[in-house]
């Protein structure tokens, strides 16, 4: 078995500010997303990486930055936060991509922009 | 673009009903369909997945595929107040390594 890690847990910024999420797997998966889960809404994907230094837009990318520094971690960059925004940001991994493979979720950063 | 669109957006039951929760999709094409759990503050988690028509059961949860009507669903035998969670359905298209969710299915279990 494995665990996603996701800090912080909540975090609460101010509009126009950088805000930085990372995610942590040892799982030791190729394939990490990130989701941005609003409530009402489904998941929707922002940004994915394939494997290490790999970096691909989702859907949902503009306003948005990611790194994928080694392997096991991916970080995400909220470039200007927009106020009153509020939703939660999921980190996700997989064996493989283009597959069949279950994608393995993190608990999630819970974003508030006074 | 794949569509996903789920049904009830929640759902109320008593302990120990059947549950049928209901997802609909664009793409007749589909390859992969799956369901995930989220109990409230926590991570989802996957549930089942499904290839082709037809059914699959794992202990109380059952999934029905129709790919020609562009349907499939979760039905859970004798509820309990643990399954009360969001009920996510995903599908990736042909051709696509995307994975689309639904919106989602608020089920509440009453003891």
């Amino acid at each position: 078995g494995g665990i996603i890690t996701q800090t912080p847990k909540f975090l609460i910024g101010q509009e126009g500010q950088k805000l930085t999420l990372k995610c942590q797997q040892n799982f030791n998966h190729d394939t990490m997303y990130w989701y941005r889960q609003d409530s009402g809404k489904g998941l929707r994907l922002i940004y994915y990486s394939i494997t290490e230094n790999d970096l691909q837009k989702g859907d949902l990318s503009e306003g948005y930055d990611a790194s994928r520094e080694k392997k096991s971690s991916f970080s995400l960059t909220v470039t200007s936060a927009q106020k009153n925004e509020m939703a939660v940001f999921l980190c996700a991994s997989s064996r493989d991509w283009g597959n069949q493979d279950t994608q393995y979720f993190g608990p999630g950063t819970r974003l508030l922009v006074l | 673009q794949q569509k996903v669109q789920q049904s009830p957006e929640s759902l109320i039951v008593p302990e120990g009903a059947m549950t049928s929760l209901n997802c609909t999709f664009s793409d007749s094409a589909s390859q992969y369909f799956a369901w995930y759990r989220q109990h409230s503050g926590k991570a989802p988690k996957a549930l089942m997945s499904i290839f082709s028509n037809g059914e699959k059961e794992e202990g109380r949860f059952t999934i029905h595929l129709n790919k020609a009507s562009l349907h499939f669903s979760l039905h859970i035998r004798d509820s309990q107040p643990s399954d009360s969670a969001l009920y996510l359905c995903a599908v990736r298209a042909s051709g696509s390594w995307q994975l689309i969710f639904g919106s989602g299915t608020q089920l509440t279990v009453m003891p």
